[in-house]
């Protein structure tokens, strides 16, 4: 079975980084496109980017000065760095597989002082 | 950017009723490669969100028939046949045509 778990801190500092960190069992990430999206208080949703099976990346515009995606294929893990964070990026932070069809868990990300 | 404009907000259901949420795109979802790649998501309270539809109308494995997906271009409907407790939560329509890939406002499904 895929399975999909975020990891990194709840809380980070405005200006500092945010990293996150997406393990992936039972499918390579080798294979197919793995991405990150993200869930502002309410309801909004927003794709920030994915990393696909070559290597090669997207991102969404609006974060394209900010953010990269990496990954280590001898982990099966794939990262979300966000830089310059400030309040406006505190959001659920979910990792999911391309297709959408299996995503983590979440992780909660607070920006604050 | 493509806006994809889910309407109601909110829908209100009894048990067994069918309701129907629309997504309407700004512009068409139709790729050149022919496949139309709007798909519908549900999140239900504390939880991830699942695929339940994907390319306009196909089901996703596991998910119940009486969820539907049709449409084309820039006007899409999902169709709950008869709403049970397990559907409550909030449903997003997204697409993934075009390069920005963008979700819609999401509709919550609350029990009547």
């Amino acid at each position: 079975e895929v399975q999909l778990q975020e990891s990194g801190p709840g809380l980070v500092k405005p200006s500092q980084s945010l990293s996150l960190t997406c393990s992936v069992t039972g499918y390579s990430i080798t294979s197919n496109y793995w991405g990150w999206i993200r869930k502002f208080p309410g309801n909004k949703m927003e794709w920030m980017g994915y990393i696909s099976y070559s290597g090669s990346t997207s991102y969404n515009p609006s974060l394209k000065s900010r953010i990269s995606i990496t990954r280590d294929t001898s982990k099966n893990q794939f990262f979300l760095q966000l830089n310059s964070v400030t309040t406006e990026d505190t959001a659920t932070y979910y990792c999911a597989r391309g297709s959408f069809d299996y995503w983590g868990q979440g992780v909660m990300v607070t920006v604050s002082s | 950017d493509v806006v994809l404009t889910q309407t109601p907000p909110t829908l209100s259901a009894t048990i067994g009723q069918s309701v129907s949420i629309s997504c309407r795109s700004s512009q068409s979802l139709l790729d050149s490669d022919g496949d139309t790649y709007l798909n519908w998501l549900l999140q239900r309270p504390g939880q991830s969100p699942q695929l339940l539809i994907y390319s306009v109308s196909n089901l996703e494995s596991g998910v119940p028939n009486r969820f539907s997906g049709s449409g084309s271009e820039t006007d899409f409907t999902l169709k709950i046949s008869g709403v049970e407790a397990e559907d409550l939560g909030v449903y997003y329509c997204m697409q993934a045509t075009h390069a920005l890939w963008t979700f819609g406002g999401g509709t919550k499904l609350e029990l009547k």
